[in-house]
């Protein structure tokens, strides 16, 4: 069965600093992999996602992810962290042979310190 | 273009009773997610409606319930309700043959 793993329950950046969200998955062939982020009271926005090809990733917001098979990883970055970044994030793979069913990483809180 | 619409956005209910949550999809897309969000389980996956068709199914127990309608529209239904089922019940919907799913705000349940 697929997992999940994301090392990092809570991670404070000061403002204008660089981030990296940690995400180890588990999966038997190639993965989708995604990331989403979530404000409070919200739901989940995409963020990214990878499917082939290309193993970094662009996404919204300024936001990349680099897929590394041989680390099992897609860890999210972003090189300046603004105050609005200030949520929680959400690492998920999903099984392509599963149709769109996603499993989840337990999620990362980022608090961003003025 | 709308957002995928979940209704109602809070619900109170007490134990033993049954709700129905509803979840309009994106325009277009035709198949539709459910997921419950604790924080003591995170999120879980419960099932997936395509065309009418339930194709995939998370492991919850037989009270979770849900269907969809000739126009994608979702709903789920929990019956019995036990205060373990207290949570952030997401919606989500996709385009045929794409994986990226578009949530919607949610329907917060609680159990009293």
């Amino acid at each position: 069965a697929q997992s999940v793993t994301q090392p990092d329950i809570h991670i404070t950046v000061s403002e204008g600093a660089s981030l990296e969200l940690r995400c180890n998955y588990s999966y038997g062939a190639t993965p989708y992999l995604f990331w989403y982020v979530q404000s409070p009271g919200q739901g989940l926005q995409l963020l990214l996602k990878y499917f082939s090809g290309d193993t970094l990733v662009q996404g919204i917001k300024g936001f990349e992810a680099e897929f590394k098979r041989s680390q099992s990883s897609f860890n999210l970055r972003k090189p300046s962290v603004h105050w609005s970044d200030a949520a929680e994030y959400f690492c998920a793979v999903g099984d392509n042979n599963a149709g769109n069913m996603l499993t989840f990483g337990g999620g990362t809180r980022l608090m961003v310190k003025p | 273009k709308a957002g995928v619409t979940q209704t109602p956005r809070y619900l109170i209910k007490t134990r033993g009773q049954q709700v129905t949550l509803s979840c309009s999809p994106i325009s277009g897309h035709r198949s539709v997610s459910w997921y419950q969000q604790t924080p003591g389980q995170g999120l879980q996956f419960l099932f997936e409606y395509f065309s009418e068709t339930q194709r995939n199914k998370g492991n919850f127990p037989g009270r979770f319930s849900g269907r969809q309608f000739s126009n994608s529209r979702s709903e789920m239904n929990v019956s019995t309700l036990e205060l373990g089922d207290s949570a952030l019940y997401l919606c989500a919907s996709s385009f045929e043959g794409s994986t990226a799913q578009h949530f919607g705000d949610g329907t917060r349940l609680s159990i009293l």
